[in-house]
């Protein structure tokens, strides 16, 4: 069982948005650390998607957005393409395990 | 051109060892926050170690006292030395930068560069 919590699963339609969240706790998302975002397409490795709750790296769409508030945090994704298949991974830091923690993951269909 | 190409993975018998490598390009292991995660056989990502600039460590409470991270300055690699392996350490393992910025409650880290990972199977 992760730490943050993520919806397993989430879809859309072509040019739908969709969202994904992340929940955590007061030792890590609510103790005030950052939420970062992952982009893993099938077969590959991870690619930082967000960091800081809401800042993109050179490169990455502005069809993607983030958020945090309280104990959780949200990507969003805008005008849905077929190339956002892929499975998404939120990531913070948690006091208790004095460590980064990963979400356990959401796989994004694109109907 | 920023990279990162691990090697060493392969199939190893339980309570086995296994020591993976991380070769750096475009950068110096030394100056920064380097880790490994690791991903199970259709799972999610679990940090496993981390090496911080100052050469504070972090384990996983899974492989606390089995496993342990360094750095080769003169060859600009990074290394996973894996002892008393288990089945459940069979995963993709791979070797991540990570960058930082000041935050209110200390430095906040992500990992900006991946590498494609080497795989690890404990199996008899």
């Amino acid at each position: 069982q992760s730490v943050l919590t993520q919806p397993p699963s989430v879809s859309g339609a072509p040019g739908q948005r969709v969202t994904i969240s992340c929940t955590g706790s007061s030792s890590n998302i609510g103790a005030g650390y950052d939420v970062h975002w992952y982009q893993q397409l099938p077969g590959t490795a991870p690619k930082l998607l967000m960091y800081g709750n809401s800042n993109r790296p050179s490169g990455v769409p502005d069809r993607f957005s983030g958020s945090k508030s309280g104990t959780s945090a949200s990507l969003a994704i805008t005008g849905l393409q077929a190339e956002d298949e892929a499975d998404y991974y939120c990531q913070s830091y948690d006091s208790s395990l004095s460590g980064g923690v990963f979400g356990g993951g959401t796989k994004l269909t694109v109907l | 051109e920023v990279q990162l190409v691990e090697s060493g993975g392969g199939l190893v018998q339980p309570g086995g060892s296994l020591r993976l490598s991380c070769a750096a390009s475009g950068f110096t292991v030394s100056g920064n926050y380097m880790s490994w995660v690791r991903q199970a056989p259709g799972k999610g990502l679990e940090l496993v170690s981390v090496i911080y600039s100052g050469a504070t460590t972090y384990f996983a409470d899974s492989v606390k006292g089995r496993f342990t991270i360094s750095r080769d300055i003169s060859k600009n690699t990074l290394s996973l030395q894996m002892n008393s392996l288990r089945g459940e350490d069979t995963a993709v393992y791979f070797c991540a930068r990570g960058s930082g910025y000041p935050g209110p409650k200390g430095y906040y880290y992500y990992m900006d560069v991946w590498g494609k990972g080497t795989t690890v199977t404990v199996s008899s």
